[in-house]
């Protein structure tokens, strides 16, 4: 099993459309979770951290179940500009070093 | 706003050769991070750097690869005889002192190995 796992994708879906991400990581230990962005061929920049109470900010929505190793992200009313990769990340710490372990991402196209 | 910054943007070399990634990290920030994602594929963690020293190596980074911080600016990731698989995008990051900090992401530099 992959130690993170994501919708394939791609997604296309009209201006204004919600679109929601699913995402299961395989390790229990997992701490921190993450949604990052990624544009293309650009650096992968923080979206929104994941907490179990779930948490919004604006358009976005993000959820999380640690009994099913389960993470999501909504986004509402779709912009043009919100068009890129949508990567589902997960921080494993062990004895106080951590990494980042991503997935490979769901790429997503805004159709006007 | 403070950020990762890395140098060059792009680097093409002979296979063979031996190359330096060089990346700035955040003034304060006490870890550093370097990753790499070959085209078309997933963002992989190679390597951890904390207090000096590496803490952390996935086992992509093998005897090849070494890691240096060596004026208390820079951070830079040395690939001693670079291969063809070795083309990729490598991105520095680095993170302040609190556990729940975010890693910031460098631009990235895109090796072409020949």
């Amino acid at each position: 099993r992959k130690e993170v796992e994501q919708d394939p994708g791609p997604f296309n879906v009209p201006e204004g459309a919600t679109v929601a991400f699913n995402c299961t990581y395989s390790n229990s230990a997992s701490q921190s979770f993450f949604w990052y962005r990624q544009d293309c061929r650009k650096e992968p920049k923080l979206l929104m951290s994941v907490y179990s109470s779930g948490n919004e900010d604006g358009r976005f929505t993000a959820q999380l179940n640690r009994a099913s190793q389960y993470i999501s992200l909504l986004i509402r009313d779709s912009k043009l500009s919100d068009s890129a990769t949508y990567l589902c990340v997960v921080n494993t710490p062990n004895f106080g070093n951590e990494k980042l372990t991503f997935g490979t991402g769901t790429r997503l196209t805004i159709i006007p | 706003e403070p950020e990762v910054t890395q140098t060059p943007s792009h680097q093409v070399t002979q296979m063979g050769q031996e190359v330096i990634l060089r990346c700035v990290p955040i003034s304060n920030h006490l870890y550093f991070y370097w990753y790499r994602q070959i085209l078309g594929q997933k963002v992989e963690f190679l390597v951890s750097f904390y207090n000096n020293e590496i803490s952390e190596k996935s086992e992509i980074f093998d005897d090849q690869f070494s890691v240096e911080r060596p004026d208390g600016s820079n951070f830079t990731l040395k690939i001693r005889s670079t291969k063809l698989e070795d083309s990729a995008m490598y991105f520095c990051a680095s993170k302040g002192g609190d556990s729940y900090n975010e890693q910031f992401f460098g631009p990235g530099t895109r090796l072409t190995v020949l």
